[in-house]
């Protein structure tokens, strides 16, 4: 098991600009959920994409968007960035026969 | 919606046992499950209870009571590397993800 890989690690955006980024999932998990974790808070859930379709969103804007690769790997985009969106972005992914999410080490995203 | 309450900060003596307590309101209930965390590390998941009881794995147990919309976490024979944020966090159900509490802060003492 490769567990669950997230790129880049850290990233410095300007407010207004769009980022990408990426996961590559555990072996076996057809199901890739993102989650945002401010300093100090739990991990927020944004969205999940089980067969590359999006089926369970949180409450967050239409700007977060996501997409879900035949190979089970996932992007996670945000346009339009604010300074509120600095935080740390975690992907997590899972199968049916598990109760137990796998996460990455996640991505600092800093908007300047 | 949902909401979880859980203590921000614990602090245990290295050796000792120490629970960590959450509760929690939700609309929809599949599970509690247990993420500890250490710093600018991912969650790794330790336990789930989906039934009333005790679910041990090694040093750590979880609890959950639905009635009482309660449960822990329970780490016994406190080592230094334990010193963690840990999550309790419900799933809703279908395709709804986690919701996680605050986490606590978990500090070991020598």
């Amino acid at each position: 098991e490769t567990g669950v890989t997230q790129s880049p690690t850290h990233l410095i955006k300007t407010r207004g600009q769009q980022v990408t980024l990426r996961c590559s999932s555990q072996s076996g998990h057809n199901t890739v959920s993102w989650y945002q974790q401010a300093l100090g808070q739990g991990p927020q859930f944004i969205f999940q994409y089980y067969r590359e379709e999006e089926n369970g969103r949180g409450n967050f804007p239409p700007r977060f968007s996501g997409l879900q690769f035949p190979n089970y790997s996932s992007e996670l985009n945000v346009n339009a960035l604010e300074l509120d969106d600095s935080a740390l972005y975690l992907c997590a992914s899972s199968s049916p026969d598990s109760y137990g999410y796998t996460f990455g080490s996640g991505t600092r995203l800093t908007v300047v | 919606g949902q909401s979880l309450e859980q203590p921000s900060e614990v602090t245990a003596v290295e050796g000792a046992i120490v629970q960590i307590n959450c509760t929690y309101q939700t609309s929809g209930f599949y599970g509690l499950s247990w993420y500890q965390q250490h710093d600018g590390g991912a969650p790794t998941f330790l336990s789930y209870n989906g039934l009333d009881g005790l679910e041990e794995t090694g040093r750590f147990s979880s609890f959950l009571s639905r009635s009482d919309s309660y449960g822990y976490l329970l780490l016994q024979e406190l080592q230094m590397k334990d010193s963690a944020s840990y999550f309790c966090a419900v799933k809703g159900g279908g395709a709804d993800g986690l919701t996680f509490g605050k986490g606590t802060h978990l500090i070991i003492q020598p």
